[in-house]
């Protein structure tokens, strides 16, 4: 079957760096994005890992090393409205076929 | 540029009944996708359409159903409705099916209860 494993929830405080992790196991693999979603909202895309390394989009930046399945969100400088669910999403094929992690519930204290 | 735009926004049906919601995408986008989003099974993978074709389809019954116009609008359908399809469904799409940033933009979603 498909499968992604985040932790459920992180907490953290103001100005802090903090990692969200995602070991995915699915038939086929084209990328690694990821999504926040704040309550009563709509996922907004984050960042997309096709191949192995990282990469670097403002506060955010994401990780993916294809031979162990892995990933992770780095999240720096923490804001209070980074406050959200956080979803990694492997992309299975050519179209756009996601499977989405169960999401990792970001709390940031002030 | 006017995002995702997903009708009804709210809506309450009670079991048996069936329900049609609407998508239209992003001005120039020709693909779009369909999820499921609920407390218990997060986020599952309905169907994508491009070019008015089914590409990829979830592991739904044949319940749900969708298509897409020539405008690239699209619609999806869930007859015979059971409780367990309470959820919020999330209308997706992108530029067309060759891109490679694997960026999804979402609309707000049609909220569905089923009683």
């Amino acid at each position: 079957g498909q499968s992604l494993e985040q932790p459920s929830e992180v907490t953290a405080v103001e100005g802090a760096i903090v990692q969200i992790n995602c070991t995915y196991q699915t038939s086929g693999f084209y990328g690694l994005s990821w999504y926040q979603q704040h309550d009563g909202g709509a996922p907004t895309f984050l960042s997309y890992n096709a191949l192995d390394g990282l990469e670097e989009t403002g506060r955010f930046s994401s990780f993916l090393s294809r031979s162990d399945s892995y990933g992770y969100l780095l999240l720096q400088e923490l804001q209070m409205k980074d406050s959200a669910s956080y979803f990694c999403a492997v992309r299975r094929n050519y179209g756009q076929n996601f499977v989405f992690g169960p999401g990792t519930r970001l709390s940031v204290l002030p | 540029k006017a995002g995702v735009t997903q009708t009804p926004r709210y809506l309450i049906k009670t079991r048996g009944q069936q329900v049609t919601l609407s998508c239209s995408p992003i001005s120039g986008h020709r693909s779009v996708s369909w999820y499921q989003q609920t407390p218990g099974q997060g986020l599952q993978f309905l169907f994508e359409y491009f070019s008015e074709t089914q590409r990829n389809k979830g592991n739904f019954p044949g319940r749900f159903s969708g298509r897409q116009f020539s405008n690239s609008r699209s619609e999806m359908n869930v007859s015979t409705l059971e409780l367990g399809d309470s959820a919020l469904y999330l209308c997706a799409s992108s530029i067309d099916r060759l891109q490679n940033t694997g960026e999804l933009f979402f609309g707000e979603g049609s909220r569905l209860t089923v009683l």
